[in-house]
């Protein structure tokens, strides 16, 4: 099955740095990679994906970019904010199934 | 538009027990989902339901664990009789369809004594 893992386990920058979160999979037959942002005692909520027919998509402070060929994708979020303090998940899934691998999670934290 | 609802939210019980979740999708969702995710890891898949139909259940212990789905709707997840290792937050997902946007709700914490 799909294995996907997230490097680093955690990360903390200074508000209004960027930051940089990879994951790499395995599956080369995986075609949708989602991330999703997970606050304490609340559930995963899905906050950018992109499909493998694109190479990157953006969202105001937020960009995703796709290398097929090595098979990883990062996530980008800009201008960080006391908010974005949080536990990201990204995932993978064959497109059609939506059965979703997530990695382990990386513990952002925005030092104010 | 209401979200995925789940309860309880907090469970503790002593091993051998049994126990049971409840998750309300949102209204129109065909697909439903129940993950396991144990403290500092991601969330693993057990079980998906497209209307009230298993699609995948490969990744459910199926000795102790069972869901269903009856009229498609609203699903339950038991476990009986639970371990000391199923100590995990219980999360129920919904979607339109097989593809895109999952909703999560805020899970079911179970705690095994």
């Amino acid at each position: 099955g799909e294995n996907v893992e997230q490097h680093p386990s955690t990360l903390s920058v200074q508000e209004g740095d960027s930051a940089v979160i990879k994951c790499t999979y395995s599956d080369s037959a995986s075609n949708y990679f989602p991330w999703y942002k997970q606050e304490l005692g609340k559930g995963p909520q899905l906050i950018i994906d992109i499909r493998s027919n694109v190479g990157e998509k953006k969202d105001q402070r937020i960009a995703v970019t796709l290398n097929k060929t090595a098979k990883h994708f990062s996530l980008h979020i800009t201008e960080t904010q006391p908010e974005d303090s949080a536990v990201y998940f990204c995932a993978a899934s064959r497109e059609g199934n939506n059965r979703l691998a997530f990695g382990k999670g990386n513990q952002v934290v925005v030092i104010p | 538009e209401a979200g995925v609802a789940q309860s309880p939210r907090y469970k503790i019980i002593e091993k051998r027990q049994s126990v049971a979740f409840w998750c309300n999708p949102i209204s129109g969702h065909a697909t439903l989902y129940w993950y396991q995710q144990i403290l500092g890891q991601g969330p693993k898949l057990l079980i998906q339901f497209q209307n009230n139909g298993v699609v995948d259940d490969s990744q459910l212990p199926k000795d102790r664990f069972s869901a269903e789905r009856l009229k498609g709707v609203d699903s339950t997840l038991k476990i009986q009789p639970a371990k000391l290792e199923d100590s995990a937050v219980y999360l129920c997902a919904s979607g339109l369809s097989n593809t895109g946007e999952l909703f999560f709700g805020e899970g079911s914490r179970l705690t095994v004594l």
